[in-house]
């Protein structure tokens, strides 16, 4: 099973600022396949990227994802009121799936 | 407009079995190489990968929950189903059902209570 760890556990910051979150995999993970969803209170969770660096549809261009192998970067350029949330990673190839235990980005 | 929803019992009793239905509209079930997931949150907590299930019928489950869990498909209906068995209070959490990653349903609060 592929363990992944999430830093920083709180990353506060202000709207404009640059958020980077990291996501490390306890193995190499396979093509690239880990995502990163976005996740409100009282919401589901929300694809943002996936294959480590494709944004999904109607993803805003201020959100991109980046590294392969063990270590992951999801970066919100500039960040808008709406982005403060919990970001989560996922590794999505072999079974069992898993999540990081995401990174809460507040204000 | 893809949309799944997940329907079953807000309560279940300790011991007893939570069953939870995922029903898809606006496409059919069986129809690409989907794979249709269970997964679920306790109250202030990360996510927890349940299992798949593949438009083919293969599945794959949570090691950790593998010997409690069935997901099914039926595609007369577009739904596919999670049951976990022997619950306990541990079970207590949000369900979500999900296609791939990239579409959700709302979720079901579940919780295990006598």
């Amino acid at each position: 099973e592929i363990v992944l760890t999430q830093s920083p556990g709180t990353l506060s910051l202000s709207p404009g600022e640059r958020a980077t979150l990291s996501c490390r995999a306890s193995q190499s993970v396979s093509s690239s396949q880990l995502a990163w969803y976005q996740q409100k209170p009282g919401q589901a969770p929300r694809l943002l990227i996936y294959g480590a660096s494709t944004r999904d549809t109607g993803i805003p261009d201020r959100f991109s994802g980046s590294g392969s192998g063990t270590d992951f970067t999801l970066t919100i350029s500039r960040l808008e009121p709406e982005d403060f949330a919990v970001y989560y990673c996922q590794h999505y190839g072999s079974s069992p799936l898993t999540f990081g235990g995401g990174t809460k980005v507040e204000i | 407009q893809v949309q799944l929803q997940e329907s079953g019992p807000g309560l279940v009793k300790p011991s007893q079995t939570l069953s939870l239905t995922c029903t898809v509209s606006g496409a059919s079930i069986s129809s690409g190489s989907y794979h249709w997931h269970w997964i679920r949150q306790p109250a202030g907590k990360g996510l927890e990968w349940i299992g798949r299930m593949y438009s083919s019928g293969s599945t794959n489950y949570n090691p950790s929950l593998e010997s409690r869990v069935t997901i099914s498909l039926d595609t007369s209906k577009n739904q596919f189903s999670l049951k976990l068995n022997s619950v306990t209070a541990a079970d207590t959490a949000m369900y979500y059902c999900a296609r791939r990653g990239d579409l959700w349903g709302r979720g079901i609060l579940v919780t295990v209570s006598s």
